[in-house]
């Protein structure tokens, strides 16, 4: 079974930039989540995919934005990159859908994004 | 707003130790409690806690959930050295899109 895998590992970015990461579910994983970590917090979630369809959002502006495509992978894209953007960008995926059933999310090893 | 909050925010023991981490929430429409252990970079999943199950154990860690106090512990016995880690806890809430909401976390660090 393949974990969950994100690329690239680090990024180096300069303000107002553009960044794109990317995300492959676990096999059999048909929903990605995404989270931001700062320095000493906890992950904050940013949006979730299900079946290519964002199914739920947190409270980050519309320069996050994100895809799922037909094999479960994820992008995640943010524009107009901000200072306060720099973090551990995390990716996790699960086998979701099914209604009353619980399904535990799977965590990549996450893109450490800084923004200079 | 909905909130996890973690405690204490970090501990030092040593080798042999047992340990209690804290977490308590206040997230409306509770679906579960999960709590992660994350070493360098992808929290590992410890146990998921739901209505229907307040207890679990697996080795030396174990961990319930206490519905009518809005809580959870987190237990290691003897510890070792590659307990070492920041220890997640987070909550589904029912219909938000499969949102974990996470506390701070607990850096635990054991010393030899």
């Amino acid at each position: 079974e393949t974990g969950v895998t994100q690329s690239p590992t680090h990024l180096i970015k300069t303000r107002g930039q553009q960044v794109t990461l990317r995300c492959s579910s676990q096999s059999g994983h048909n929903t990605v989540s995404w989270y931001q970590q700062a320095l000493g917090q906890g992950p904050q979630f940013i949006f979730q995919y299900y079946r290519e369809e964002e199914n739920g959002r947190g409270n980050f502006p519309p320069r996050f934005s994100g895809l799922q495509f037909p094999n479960y992978s994820s992008e995640l894209n943010v524009n107009a990159l901000e200072l306060d953007d720099s973090a551990l960008y995390l990716c996790a995926s699960t086998s979701g859908g099914l209604a009353g059933q619980y399904n535990e999310q799977f965590f990549g090893p996450g893109t450490r994004l800084t923004v200079l | 707003e909905d909130k996890v909050v973690q405690s204490p925010l970090s501990l030092v023991v040593h080798e042999g130790d047992t340990v209690t981490l804290n977490c308590s929430y206040e997230v409306t429409n509770f679906r579960s409690l999960l709590w992660y252990k994350q070493e360098k970079k992808a929290p590992t999943f410890l146990f998921m806690l739901t209505s229907s199950g307040i207890e679990k154990k697996s080795g030396r860690l174990s961990s319930i959930l206490d519905k009518k106090e809005l809580s959870s512990i987190l237990n290691i016995t003897a510890t070792q050295t590659g307990d070492s880690a920041i220890y997640l806890c987070a909550v589904e809430p029912y219909n938000q899109g499969g949102k974990l909401i996470f506390g701070q976390g607990t850096e635990l660090s054991v010393k030899p």
